[in-house]
């Protein structure tokens, strides 16, 4: 496809992982990444992840990536009500490497 | 992280009148800064991508005459929505990219909610 897809919404019990998941369009990107945006709100750079690692680990937060499939993925664990947000995953294209976004995922956690 | 700071965070205007949003990279150099359009429950929208020193590229379907962005120094760009309607009510978010050459990852301004009325 031609679009950054992602599914639209998850929802996870506290203290679980949650896992959200994005198909990206080119194989050739080299940097992949996981914006967080909260209601009303601008977007806060999560995390990235550079196109030779299949994956990266920061604190909380794995991402995974399957360049044959363009499949990224971002585990939040130990998820907590703070987390509940919108997940955008985007990748650069285009001339100026602009970011390219996904639908966004609307992850809601449950007390 | 790098800090874009976006102003105003809200603003509610009149038919007809126009509105100019800022854009700030306050502790880099960002040659190049983007503008998107959210709508309620949307994902972003890529407007124009902002060169300071030249003009602006904007997307397909985006009116340059009505959407005017301003790129006049490497930490400031501005977007002007002129003659603005209610159909242009939306949440606008500008992104910056550091200039230096490991510089990736674009940063983004905390949004500008405009409703016109």
């Amino acid at each position: 496809g031609e679009d950054v897809e992602q599914s639209l919404f998850l929802s996870v019990r506290e203290g679980d992982s949650s896992v959200i998941n994005c198909t990206y369009t080119d194989s050739s990107s080299t940097y992949l990444y996981w914006y967080k945006q909260e209601p009303g709100a601008g977007l806060q750079l999560l995390t990235y992840i550079f196109s030779n690692m299949d994956m990266k680990q920061d604190q909380r937060l794995t991402v995974l990536l399957n360049k044959k499939d363009k499949h990224l993925s971002l585990r939040i664990a130990d998820t907590q009500t703070g987390d509940s947000a919108i997940y955008f995953c985007a990748e650069p294209l285009g001339s100026a490497r602009q970011l390219t976004f996904g639908s966004g995922t609307q992850l809601t956690v449950l007390p | 992280g790098a800090v874009v700071s976006q102003h105003p965070s809200r603003v509610i205007c009149k038919s007809g009148t126009s509105v100019k949003i800022e854009c700030r990279s306050l502790d880099f150099q960002a040659t190049t800064m983007f503008w998107y359009r959210q709508f309620p429950k949307q994902s972003l929208m890529l407007m124009a991508t902002s060169n300071e020193g030249s003009k602006a590229t904007y997307e397909q379907g985006v009116e340059k005459d009505k959407f005017l962005i301003n790129h006049a120094s490497l930490t400031l760009s501005t977007l002007t929505v002129t003659s603005a309607h209610p159909e242009d009510s939306s949440f606008y978010i500008c992104s910056a990219r550091d200039r230096r050459p490991l510089g990736t990852e674009a940063f983004f301004g905390q949004g500008t909610r405009l409703t016109v009325v």
